[in-house]
């Protein structure tokens, strides 16, 4: 079964990086995922696609501060130089036709 | 610009039907599938399904298999997802978004359901 785990939280300071974590099953170790961002009370929003290969491709108008990154089953998005608008929620999913979300990780900029 | 802009928030009795609307400009209708993903109060969000704009061929997740159904309207570039045979816990905001071969996005600005008798 394909399965999205992620951390319910993370915390890290204004100006700070913060390295978030999507794990795939095992199974499933070689898919590609998206990052979205859902800040409070809004809608989400697409940030990057990451690839196996460890490559990413971002989304229009999402600032260079947000990049992307994998190795082996794992999928990363790492924030730099925090902000505090970048207090959210972060959302992976699978790329593909076939869609499932992780469940989340709240990121809270100390 | 870009754009997809759903319908308006509707209430709903248990047993009833709704039917959410995604209207998209400013790209070629058919060349972009349309996925449909909602959230629960306070939830996650959670995948339902999709259809393609040019084929009208749609893909359900198996939770939501019997009970919707997507179709689109290419002459106004609108999808539209109907979920029936409602109940309380399917309150929530529904959510469609464009999908490419490489992208993905905008998001539209979700449309809230609630369900109460």
């Amino acid at each position: 079964q394909l399965v999205l785990t992620q951390s319910p939280s993370a915390s890290a300071s204004l100006g700070a990086s913060v390295k978030l974590t999507c794990t795939l099953s095992s199974a499933h170790s070689s898919y590609a995922i998206a990052w979205h961002q859902q800040q409070p009370g809004k809608g989400p929003r697409y940030l990057l696609k990451v690839n196996s290969d460890d490559t990413h491709n971002k989304g229009d108008g999402i600032p260079d501060r947000f990049s992307g990154s994998s190795s082996g089953a794992e999928r990363y998005l790492t924030i730099s130089s925090l902000q505090s608008e970048d207090e959210a929620d972060y959302y992976c999913q699978t790329w593909g036709t076939l869609w499932v979300f992780g469940g989340g990780t709240k990121l809270t900029v100390l | 610009q870009v754009q997809v802009v759903q319908s308006g928030g509707e209430v709903k009795k248990p047993g009833a039907s709704v039917t959410v609307s995604c209207r998209a400009s400013g790209y070629i209708f058919t060349d972009y599938y349309i996925h449909w993903v909602r959230q629960a109060p306070g939830q996650g969000l959670e995948w339902m399904g999709w259809i393609s704009p040019n084929s009208g061929g749609t893909d359900y997740a198996q939770k939501f298999q019997g009970r919707v159904t997507m179709t689109r309207d290419t002459s106004i570039s609108t999808a539209y997802m109907e979920l029936s045979r409602l109940r309380s816990d399917d309150t929530g905001i529904y959510y469609c978004v464009r999908v490419g071969s490489g992208t993905c996005g905008p998001w539209g600005q979700g449309t809230l359901v609630t369900v109460s008798s």
